[in-house]
């Protein structure tokens, strides 16, 4: 069957680092995607991997092994607005996205 | 960034009427979009697979009599909701797949439905 895990919640605190980790088990595989939602909004794009390694974008990094079927999203400088659902989604070779539950991540002053 | 509009942005109905939602790609044509229930607290569940020009597939569990989907053009389509009941409340998010870059879903800001 199809999966995806990651966390139900993480803390962090404001200025410092976090990695989201996220693993998959999909019917063929067409990259790797990292939303942001906040409560009530519909999810934003964070990040997209289909090759493996790491792509940086500002102060969000998204890391991507296929072999091993993880990914991890690395937030840096954590600001308050941060606070929000970080949801890991796989896209199958039917091109549908295959959430995960989401990682609600609480930063502190 | 493409841009996905959904109409209304929230709705309050009474129960046993139809509801109407409207998602429109505003700057490109998306032959597939994508209709999502999200319960609170609770991550996006696919409801249905909307194509151009054809049916719409189902994922199981989700009544197509009740939720119909109409993909009449490439930039527009419509779900609706009906005979709606108090556990139709949710919010419904639509996302339209653009094949431009790398197959990326660009999302609706959602519809929050409260049925009464």
């Amino acid at each position: 069957g199809q999966n995806i895990d990651q966390p139900t919640e993480m803390t962090a605190t404001e200025g410092a680092i976090v990695q989201i980790n996220c693993t998959y088990q999909t019917s063929g595989f067409n990259g790797l995607f990292w939303y942001q939602q906040h409560a009530g909004e519909a999810p934003t794009f964070l990040s997209y991997n289909v090759l493996d390694g790491l792509e940086e974008k500002g102060r969000f990094s998204s890391f991507l092994s296929r072999s091993k079927g993880y990914s991890y999203l690395l937030l840096k400088e954590l600001q308050m607005k941060d606070s929000a659902s970080y949801l890991c989604a796989a896209m199958d070779s039917n091109y549908q996205l295959i959430w995960g539950a989401g990682t609600k991540l609480i930063i502190k002053p | 960034g493409a841009v996905v509009s959904q109409h209304p942005s929230w709705v309050i109905c009474k129960s046993g009427t139809s509801v109407k939602i409207e998602c429109r790609s505003l700057d490109f044509q998306a032959t597939t979009m994508f209709w999502y229930r999200q319960f609170p607290k609770q991550s996006l569940m696919l409801m249905a697979t909307s194509n151009e020009g054809s049916k719409a597939t189902y994922e199981q569990g989700v009544e197509k009599d009740k939720f119909l989907i109409n993909h009449a053009s490439l930039t527009l389509s419509t779900l609706t909701v009906t005979s709606a009941h108090p556990e139709d409340s949710s919010f419904y998010i639509c996302s339209a797949l653009s094949g431009r870059d790398y197959n990326e879903q660009f999302f609706g800001p959602g519809t929050r439905l409260t049925v009464l």
